[in-house]
């Protein structure tokens, strides 16, 4: 049973340029939500989708948009990217309505703007 | 706002000591996690609480959440050196919405 996988795992951009990092969610999970970790921080929420919409934000700009897939999968878009924005990138994923609500997080995407 | 905060923020120990890290939350939760981090590495979940009272141990850790007092603690006993690492406490915003507000984190360096 696959966990959560990221792509890339690292990733070096410039500031101004635009990323996307991709996500698939474990097994059996329809629920995805992308957070960030700034180093020796911890992560915060971004946002999360579930049935293809966003149904939760954390206190990010516009900047930062996603996009979720029929197959549960997804997607981090981030435009005009900031020196500020090189952080560790952890999808998570879970199964809505389980009585634990546990997250799995997937290995991350390390992201360098330079 | 729900804030999460815990102490200490270092912890540096010698083999085969005892020490608890603690977690204080600002606003009411019925659900606490507490994750593990390894230097470069992702999140693996410890344990998962969802009620007053409850109590979780694994090996040489335990966590315990107290609702009323909005604290959880993880206790470690005996430490050894393959338990240094960064260890995360988070609550879910809301009632199982899966926003997690997360701690600073508390590294522990555990010295042989």
């Amino acid at each position: 049973d696959a966990g959560v996988t990221q792509s890339p795992t690292h990733l070096i951009k410039t500031r101004g340029q635009q990323v996307t990092l991709r996500c698939s969610p474990k097994s059996g999970h329809d629920t995805v939500s992308w957070y960030q970790q700034a180093l020796g921080q911890g992560p915060q929420f971004i946002f999360q989708y579930y049935e293809e919409e966003e149904r939760q934000r954390g206190n990010f700009p516009d900047r930062f948009s996603g996009h979720q897939f029929p197959n549960y999968s997804s997607e981090l878009n981030v435009n005009a990217l900031l020196l500020g924005d090189s952080a560790l990138y952890l999808c998570a994923s879970r199964m809505t309505g389980g009585v634990q609500g546990e997250q799995y997080f997937g290995p991350g995407t390390r992201l360098t703007v330079t | 706002e729900l804030k999460v905060e815990q102490n200490p923020l270092f912890l540096s120990m010698q083999e085969g000591k005892n020490y608890t890290i603690y977690c204080n939350y600002s606003t009411t939760s019925d659900r606490l996690y507490w994750y593990r981090q390894d230097p470069g590495k992702s999140l693996e979940s410890l344990f998962v609480l969802l009620s007053n009272g409850a109590v979780k141990q694994e090996g040489r850790l335990m966590a315990s959440l107290d609702t009323k007092a909005r604290l959880s603690t993880l206790h470690i006993t005996a430490a050894v050196h393959d338990l240094s690492a960064t260890y995360f406490c988070a609550v879910d915003d809301s009632s199982n919405t899966g926003k997690l507000i997360f701690g600073q984190g508390t590294t522990l360096q555990v010295k042989p």
